[in-house]
């Protein structure tokens, strides 16, 4: 079965510093992706970065960058410079790349409070 | 554009009764999913259409639970004889086609109250 772990219920950080939220997972399929979601209190999850499993450089996006170790099966992202406005739940997720499957399998998410 | 819409935003029933679920997606998305988002099991995947072909309806927890996309586009989720523990928030997302390298896009959610 496939399985995605976040560890870290809550966390909190300074505004301007960084952070890094782990997660973790396991599947027996070699051809997969992996993204990391945010959802602030207004519920609306939004996609923040995406990661194919294929693909040894690990992804960035502005001040959100990931650290994809394929063999430690793990997925880690880093928040650089941290903003108020980057205080919601994040959830990583898996979703297989081939098979008659659309369907994403969430982390039991983590908790980020940027305090001022 | 348009992002993924849903309706209602919240949603109090009674225990018993049926509830319709709606979901709007992105124009020219061909796949649609469902999720629901609880505090005691996290975000589960209840069922996905793309294009023409049968859903996967492999997340449904119950046979209360059913779901119809109609014409391609907008999707109901029905929920019959309402329970306590069907009290959760229902997500929606679709994305251009079904395939792990398309990232699924999200409405704002269902938040279903069983009194």
């Amino acid at each position: 079965a496939q399985t995605v772990t976040q560890s870290q219920p809550e966390m909190s950080v300074q505004e301007a510093e960084t952070v890094t939220l782990s997660c973790t997972y396991d599947t027996s399929e070699s051809n997969y992706y992996l993204f990391w979601y945010k959802q602030p209190p207004s519920r609306q999850m939004i996609l923040v970065i995406r990661q194919e499993a294929y693909k040894q450089q690990n992804a960035t996006e502005n001040r959100f960058s990931v650290n994809f170790q394929k063999a430690a099966k793990s997925f880690s992202l880093k928040i650089s410079d941290s903003q108020l406005g980057d205080t919601a739940m994040y959830f990583c997720a898996l979703i297989h790349g081939s098979g008659n499957t659309g369907k994403l399998i969430f982390g039991q998410g983590t908790t980020l409070q940027v305090k001022p | 554009g348009a992002g993924v819409s849903q309706s209602p935003s919240n949603k109090v029933t009674e225990k018993g009764k049926d509830v319709e679920l709606r979901c709007d997606p992105i124009s020219g998305h061909t796949a649609l999913y469902w999720y629901r988002q609880s505090l005691g099991q996290g975000l589960e995947f209840l069922i996905y259409f793309q294009g023409n072909s049968a859903p996967d309806k492999s997340g449904l927890p119950s046979d209360r639970f059913s779901a119809e996309r109609t014409g391609g586009s907008v999707s109901t989720l029905t929920i019959q004889r309402t329970q306590q523990e069907d009290s959760a928030v229902y997500l929606c997302a679709s994305s251009l086609v079904r395939f792990g390298n398309q990232p699924q896009h999200f409405g704002d959610g269902t938040r279903l109250s069983i009194l």
